[in-house]
């Protein structure tokens, strides 16, 4: 099955700079992979998201790329603010019709200090 | 708010037991997922189900069965409760279950079990 790793656990980043989260996965079949935004105690929430035809996606102050012949993807957020402290999670889907299966990474615990 | 409503919020109970969770997914949305979250593991897809059937299966063990009714609520049944079953479970919703659809979650089920 699909196998999705994320890196790093954690990152600390001073308010204003860029902090970027990189994932890589197994399944030459997965292609579209979304970004979930937690806060502590709280729910999971889409926050970008890219299909595999796709090698670049912008939203604001976030960006998601994809390399599919590397089988990787990034989530970079520039001028980061005390709000984007949270964990942040990349995922893979693969998927048949109505069937469909999304694989998590691990998570990145994202700090923006003042 | 996402629309999804999980209950109970917590749960707490004893190995051995046998619990049930309960999700209602988003007005109009057929497709219903279910994830546990734990420290460990991240966030783990069990099931999926599409308008009252299964579709996608996840790393659920043969302890834990789901159904989904004709109102398109959803039950996660966990038997034979053992400590690491203890997590906080989260059932998810989307639209028609293709790949490309949000999942939209809700505030989760925190079970412990001791």
């Amino acid at each position: 099955g699909e196998n999705v790793e994320q890196h790093p656990s954690t990152l600390s980043v001073q308010e204003g700079d860029s902090a970027v989260i990189k994932c890589t996965y197994s399944d030459s079949a997965s292609n579209y992979f979304p970004w979930y935004k937690q806060e502590l105690g709280k729910r999971p929430q889409l926050i970008i998201d890219i299909r595999s035809n796709v090698g670049e996606k912008k939203d604001q102050r976030i960006a998601v790329t994809l390399n599919k012949t590397a089988k990787h993807f990034s989530l970079h957020i520039t001028e980061t603010q005390p709000e984007d402290s949270a964990v942040y999670f990349c995922a893979a889907s693969t998927a048949r019709g109505t069937a469909s299966k999304l694989t998590f990474g691990t998570g990145t615990r994202l700090q923006v200090t003042l | 708010d996402s629309g999804v409503t999980q209950t109970p919020k917590h749960l707490i109970t004893a190995t051995g037991q046998r619990v049930t969770l309960r999700c209602s997914p988003r007005s109009g949305d057929l497709s219903v997922y279910w994830y546990q979250q734990s420290l460990d593991q991240g966030l783990q897809f069990l099931i999926q189900y599409y308008n009252g059937e299964e579709r996608a299966k996840g790393n659920i063990l043969e302890r834990f069965s789901a159904q989904q009714f004709p109102d398109l609520h959803s039950e996660l049944n966990l038997s034979s409760l053992e400590l690491g079953d203890s997590a906080l479970y989260f059932c998810a919703s989307s639209p028609d279950g293709t790949q490309y659809n949000e999942q939209f979650f809700g505030p989760g089920t925190r079970l412990t079990v001791l």
